[in-house]
Order: structure tokens, then C-alpha cells, then sequence
């Protein structure tokens, strides 16, 4: 089975400043998706960025940026200009194309943003 | 709004109970998932349904189970309830009719279930 590892339990950022979330995944697969959810305090589920693992391109998504290291495994979430609505939990998430579409979830990272 | 409904959206019940959790995915979505999502576990992946059957099972307890009606909306049982099922269970959709989007889940609000 993949695992997904946010080695980052909590981060702090100030507003306006840019802070990286870590994710590392182990898998065997050549052809996969990863995901960043975002949970804030009303426990929604909202999807900040995906990546398919055949692109080489980074996926962006306005102030939410990807870092894809595919021989790395690695799939770190930048936020540029953080704002104070970016405080919530982050969920990185692993997707096989091979076994179904059920998400592998990390444990999760806190951000916190302070004014 | 994601466009999928979960209800209810708080459940107490008592240890040994069964319950009923509902989900309605998103106007045209054939996938129904469900997660539970526990300070113990994290967030793990329970059970698929698409299109009525089943499609992909996860850490889902033989107390557990659930189904997906013609109107594609799901049903989660839990039953035999211990003090460790409190939770919250997220229901998630994806597979829109004209097959875009396949990649992307939807969730739910989530219910949130307190076993006493």
C-alpha cells in the first residue's frame, strides 16, 4: 500500500509571506495522482491543487503552487502571499490510477497565519 | 458548496447502536466514497460505490457497511457501535456522466458521529 508522509505536523507563516508544506509518498507505480486538500475549522474538505504524475509541469493555482519531484517522490504545497483564510489543516493525498480512485491521505499539517 | 449533501449532520448515540448516515453526491456523479476521518486514524478511506456496486474496499470494519441506491445516493451502517467509531465520516463524489473531472473528489460537509 502507498503512504504519504507530512513530516510537518504544525507551520506558522505570516501574512504575505510564503511557506512550503512538505509530503512524501512511497509508491510503486509509475502513473498516480496527488493531491493537497485544505480542511479548514468548519471540517470542509476543499481542493486546493492536483498533479498527474506523467506531467513535468508543476501544477499552479493562483497563489498555490506545486514542487513535483517524481524520482524524489515528493510533492511539497507552496503558498505565496499567505493570507489569513490559509489557516487550516493540509492534506496531502496519493490516488493510483491502477487500484480504484480511493485517496491515501497524509496525517495532515496545521498552518497557522499570524498577522 | 461542493454540491454533495451529507445528513445528518450530528449524530449522538450510545454504545451497541446502530446508525444510518446519508450522502448525495453531486448531480451526475456515479462515485460515492466514504472516508472516516478519527484523531487516532487520520483521514482513511472506507468504502467506493459506482454506479451501484461496489468498487473498491478499504479499512472498513465487518460492522460497516453500506450501499448505493439506483438514485446514486449512499448509505453508510454502522452498527455495534463502540466509544473508538466517533468520528467524522465525509462522503465524496466524482465521475460526472460525461466522464470530465474523473480525477477530482467532492466532499460532503461530513457527519459528525459521537458514540456514548
Amino acid at each position: 500500500a502507498q503512504t504519504v508522509t507530512q513530516s510537518q505536523p504544525e507551520m506558522s507563516v505570516q501574512e504575505a509571506e510564503t511557506v512550503t508544506l512538505s509530503c512524501t509518498y512511497d509508491t510503486s507505480e509509475s502513473d498516480y495522482y496527488l493531491f493537497w486538500y485544505k480542511q479548514p475549522p468548519s471540517r470542509q474538505m476543499i481542493l486546493v491543487i492536483r498533479q498527474e504524475a506523467y506531467k513535468q509541469q508543476n501544477a499552479t493555482e493562483n497563489r498555490f503552487s506545486v514542487n513535483f519531484q517524481k524520482a524524489a517522490k515528493s510533492f511539497s504545497l507552496k503558498i505565496s502571499d499567505s493570507q489569513l483564510g490559509d489557516a487550516a489543516m493540509y492534506f496531502c493525498a496519493y490516488r493510483s490510477s491502477n487500484s480504484g480512485y480511493a485517496l491515501n491521505f497524509g496525517k495532515g499539517t496545521s498552518l497557522l497565519v499570524t498577522p | 458548496d461542493s454540491g454533495v449533501t451529507q445528513t445528518p449532520k450530528h449524530l449522538i448515540t450510545a454504545t451497541g447502536q446502530r446508525v444510518t448516515l446519508r450522502c448525495s453526491p453531486r448531480s451526475g456523479d456515479l462515485s460515492v466514497y466514504w472516508y472516516q476521518q478519527s484523531l487516532d486514524q487520520g483521514l482513511q478511506f472506507l468504502i467506493q460505490y459506482y454506479n451501484g456496486e461496489e468498487r473498491a474496499k478499504g479499512n472498513i470494519l465487518e460492522r460497516f457497511s453500506a450501499q448505493q441506491f439506483p438514485d446514486l445516493h449512499s448509505e453508510l451502517n454502522l452498527s455495534s457501535l463502540e466509544l473508538g467509531d466517533s468520528a467524522l465520516y465525509f462522503c465524496a463524489s466524482s465521475v460526472a456522466r460525461s466522464g470530465r473531472g474523473h480525477n477530482e473528489q467532492f466532499f460532503g460537509p461530513g457527519t459528525r458521529l459521537t458514540v456514548l
